[in-house]
């Protein structure tokens, strides 16, 4: 079975200019999130999408950042414009919401690189 | 969601079972026990997870204790490949809820 799938693996950019992250969750699955994971902060919850609403942003640093998901397989995550304190690996995540209780499943995620 | 505490680091010798305690003792009563681990440069990957009672799948069983305030995470047969940082996350049995990842257990299995 495929699981999560997040494009790129790896992006290089300058600071200032637009980067959008793309995830595709595991099919049937309803529920998506997006963490990053720093050195300094760990793995911390960005956004979180039920049935392709967005539920949670509270974790989203700022309105540079910006989350959409326009059906229920495929994701983005978009930093505009980007700076090097962006740098960081970006995981998406997903789940079958049906009551709760169900784990999430991580893509390889994003390294993200901002000079 | 409840405080875990985990040691920072254990080692284990290949082809014995890798123990990993955790902590949990403010942990509610709708709270379910979860364990993710991390191989370096991937993504954390879901082992395990229970509320009460003991659990066991094809990767490693997961030890509650009766008052739930602690659990311990078994690998029975620790290969090289299981050298990773443990995660163990008290989470809300609801949709959507947050996990939380704290410092974890780096787990080195030694040949």
């Amino acid at each position: 079975d495929a699981g999560v799938i997040q494009s790129p693996r790896h992006e290089v950019t300058e600071m200032g200019q637009e980067v959008t992250l793309r995830c595709k969750p595991i099919s049937g699955h309803n529920s998506l999130f997006w963490y990053r994971q720093t050195m300094m902060r760990g793995l911390e919850l960005l956004i979180y999408f039920n049935n392709n609403v967005p539920i949670d942003d509270s974790g989203m640093p700022e309105d540079r950042f910006s989350a959409k998901m326009p059906n229920a397989s495929f994701s983005t995550l978009k930093i505009q414009p980007s700076e090097p304190r962006d740098s960081a690996v970006y995981f998406c995540a997903s789940s079958l919401n049906r009551g709760g209780n169900q784990p999430q499943h991580f893509g390889d995620g994003t390294r993200l690189s901002i000079l | 969601d409840a405080k875990t505490t985990q040691p920072p680091s254990m080692d284990c010798a290949e082809g014995r079972a890798a123990n990993l305690p955790c902590n949990h003792s403010t942990i509610s009563g709708n709270e379910y026990v979860y364990w993710y681990r991390q191989i370096h440069s991937q993504g954390p990957q879901y082992i395990i997870h229970g509320l009460k009672n003991n659990e066991t799948n094809e990767m490693a069983s997961l030890i509650i204790t009766e008052d739930r305030k602690s659990s311990t995470l078994i690998l029975p047969h620790a290969t090289l490949r299981d050298t990773a940082v443990y995660y163990c996350i008290v989470r809300v049995g609801t949709s959507g809820s947050r996990l939380t990842f704290g410092e974890g257990t780096q787990l080195t299995v030694n040949p």
